[in-house]
């Protein structure tokens, strides 16, 4: 079965800072990965995603992340937070052979940012 | 413009009541899902959908139960075999294939 491992439950950084976010996945095969974010008593919004090819993979709002199979990490950076990025993001991994887009979260990682 | 709909957004209830969430998509999917978020617990899946009239259960599917008679629905009934109802619970959709997840706004359920 596969899983995911966000290490980190809450970080906080300054406005203009760098960001890397952690996520550590398990699973045999190639997985495919997602960065997800969501704002208080909202639902979830897909950051990028991670199917196959190219490791580096850019998403919305500036974001970024790197899949190392060797390190089975998939973790989300960048280069200067903005305020409004303050939110709770979410790793998620899937994989076609179990059962299509049903995917597996790790628990979030809490983002405070600082003026 | 396409999306998924849940409502009510917030739900109060009394212990021992049933409730039933409404969980409605226009992506044409066939894949719906039914995820719990408590704080601290990511999200964890109660049951799934891949077709019209199937379902399978996910990881904590106990008091909880869910019907798929149109492809665009998908509600689910909290029961009052649910110890610890009080959650926001998060409707998604995708594709059966691989592929990302389409998320509803949430419902906030409150059990007094």
């Amino acid at each position: 079965a596969q899983s995911v491992t966000q290490p980190d439950i809450h970080i906080t950084v300054s406005e203009g800072a760098s960001l890397e976010l952690r996520c550590n996945y398990s699973y045999g095969a190639t997985p495919y990965l997602f960065w997800y974010v969501q704002s208080p008593g909202q639902g979830l919004q897909l950051l990028l995603k991670y199917f196959s090819g190219d490791t580096l993979v850019q998403g919305i709002k500036g974001f970024e992340a790197e899949f190392k199979r060797s390190q089975s990490s998939f973790n989300l950076r960048k280069p200067s937070v903005h305020w409004s990025d303050a939110a709770e993001y979410f790793c998620a991994v899937g994989a076609e052979e179990t059962s299509g887009s049903r995917l597996t979260f790790g628990e979030g990682t809490q983002l405070t940012v600082n003026p | 413009d396409g999306g998924i709909t849940q409502s009510p957004k917030y739900l109060f209830r009394k212990e021992g009541q049933n409730v039933t969430l409404s969980c409605e998509q226009n992506l044409n999917h066939d894949a719906m899902y039914w995820y719990r978020q408590d704080p601290g617990q990511g999200l964890r899946l109660i049951y799934y959908s891949q077709i019209v009239n199937d379902f399978q259960k996910g990881d904590i599917a106990e008091g909880y139960s869910v019907s798929r008679e149109k492809k665009e629905s998908f509600p689910l009934t909290v029961t009052s075999a649910q110890k610890n109802p009080t959650a926001f619970y998060l409707c998604a959709s995708g594709s059966r294939r691989a592929g990302e997840l389409f998320f509803g706004e949430g419902s906030r359920l409150t059990v007094l």
